[in-house]
């Protein structure tokens, strides 16, 4: 079985702030991971994905992870925050490459200017 | 390219009533998904199609949850009767392939039970 527990249902930083949300998962095979964004009324749309290979990816709209396997983490990093990245995040993980996503509880950022 | 369509946006029903969802995937897209997401959580799937064949449906309600994909391409979602606790974003999704490819979501159907 996988879970996805994303820590801090709501986050909030300064405009041209670190942008960190955290995310933890379980699974007990290799986990593909990914990052969702979405904005209000809006589907999800793919930030960014880890499948195999490099554990640093970088997606977009300057967004960036760190596949940790040995803390089962896929923490979501931007530099620099902007008002217009003020949305939901969703960590979500699934088993053999298959794109049953599991997805967690979503972070909801609030950029103050 | 058109993305994933999804209609209607809104929908208000009245408990023990029913409700139906329409989705039309990418073309092309063999894979089409539908996710309930209950307001303040994250997408859960219900059920998952592999053209016109189901995939994965263990977490649909089949007491009253219905879903098809006759002729692999779009597919029709629906809930007979509705509950106060179905009131959710339906989401659907669809992928080339179901295997290591990005899912292209639509913007959803917000129901409303009252």
């Amino acid at each position: 079985a996988q879970s996805v527990t994303q820590l801090g249902s709501h986050v909030s930083v300064s405009e041209g702030a670190l942008v960190l949300l955290r995310c933890n998962y379980s699974s007990s095979v290799p986990p593909y991971l990914f990052w969702y964004v979405q904005y209000p009324n809006q589907g999800l749309q793919l930030l960014l994905k880890y499948t195999t290979g490099a554990t640093l990816v970088k997606g977009i709209n300057g967004f960036e992870a760190e596949f940790k396997k040995s803390e089962t983490s896929f923490h979501l990093t931007k530099p620099s925050a902007h008002m217009s990245d003020a949305a939901e995040y969703f960590c979500a993980v699934t088993r053999n490459a298959g794109n049953m996503l599991t997805f967690g509880g979503g972070t909801r950022l609030m950029v103050k200017p | 390219e058109a993305g994933v369509a999804q209609s209607p946006r809104y929908k208000i029903i009245e408990k023990r009533q029913s409700v139906a969802f329409w989705c039309n995937p990418i073309s092309g897209h063999a894979t089409l998904y539908w996710y309930q997401q209950i307001l303040g959580q994250g997408p859960k799937l219900l059920i998952q199609f592999q053209n016109n064949g189901v995939v994965d449906d263990s977490q649909l309600p089949k007491d009253r949850f219905s879903a098809e994909r006759l002729k692999g391409v779009d597919s029709t979602l629906k809930i007979q009767p509705a509950k106060l606790e179905d009131s959710a974003v339906y989401l659907c999704a669809s992928s080339l392939t179901s295997m290591n490819t990005e899912a292209f979501f639509g913007q959803g159907t917000r129901l409303t039970v009252v």
